[in-house]
């Protein structure tokens, strides 16, 4: 069945780095969504890719959907204490509204 | 508004004992979703409703987990019998049904089973 996949499942990053984590799908995605859970906290949406090969940027994070819609990244530059959580992408199943999610990022940042 | 609320925030219960978990979503959503956390791990699907649409099931881990949604608002998710390896967070997610439909979480019930 379609499935959602994310790698590196775990990130560690010095502050000040940048870093990329990616999202793959087996199948083409109408959108695919972004959430981040802090932790102790619980998913929170952070931003919905519609079109093929669209970017769009939230200060810091640069989401990017790919030209076959099958994948997107995420990529954080200058990173900061405030980014550590587990990122997670997240697609609707075809013909469905259910959202398949990936198993996620988790990012660490090293002072 | 209000997000989506859970309750209870924490729940401690013995192994065998029936536990019951309500989500109250965002007025208006249709959709309402369960998912499991373990600690550290990523998010499992459990059910999904959709209106008045028969529920997706497909995600319960047993005959021993069930759930409602009562006039298309409130859900109930009940662990009949519960075992230790049913100690999680459990989330709860409303969405509006269009193809937009990102989810709004609630805050989680922790489940521990002892």
């Amino acid at each position: 069945g379609q499935q959602v996949m994310q790698i590196p499942q775990y990130q560690h990053v010095q502050e000040g780095e940048d870093f990329t984590t990616y999202c793959n799908s087996s199948t083409t995605l109408s959108n695919i969504q972004w959430y981040k859970q802090r932790p102790g906290g619980h998913p929170v949406f952070l931003i919905q890719l519609v079109k093929s090969g669209e970017v769009k940027k939230q200060k810091r994070l640069t989401f990017q959907f790919g030209e076959a819609k099958k994948n997107s990244s995420l990529h954080i530059t200058a990173t900061q204490t405030t980014d550590v959580g587990t990122y997670f992408c997240a697609g609707p199943l075809s013909n469905d509204y259910k959202l398949s999610f990936g198993a996620g990022t988790t990012v660490t940042v090293r002072a | 508004g209000a997000g989506v609320s859970q309750s209870p925030s924490n729940k401690v219960t013995e192994k065998g004992k029936d536990v019951e978990l309500r989500c109250d979503p965002i007025s208006g959503h249709t959709a309402l979703y369960w998912y499991r956390q373990s600690l550290g791990q990523g998010l499992e699907f459990l059910i999904y409703f959709q209106g008045n649409s028969a529920p997706d099931k497909s995600g319960l881990p047993s005959d021993r987990f069930s759930a409602e949604r009562t006039g298309g608002s409130v859900s109930t998710l009940t662990i009949q019998r519960t075992q230790q390896e049913d100690s999680a967070v459990y989330l709860c997610a409303s969405s509006v049904r269009r193809q937009h439909n990102e989810q709004f979480f609630g805050p989680g019930t922790r489940l521990t089973v002892l």
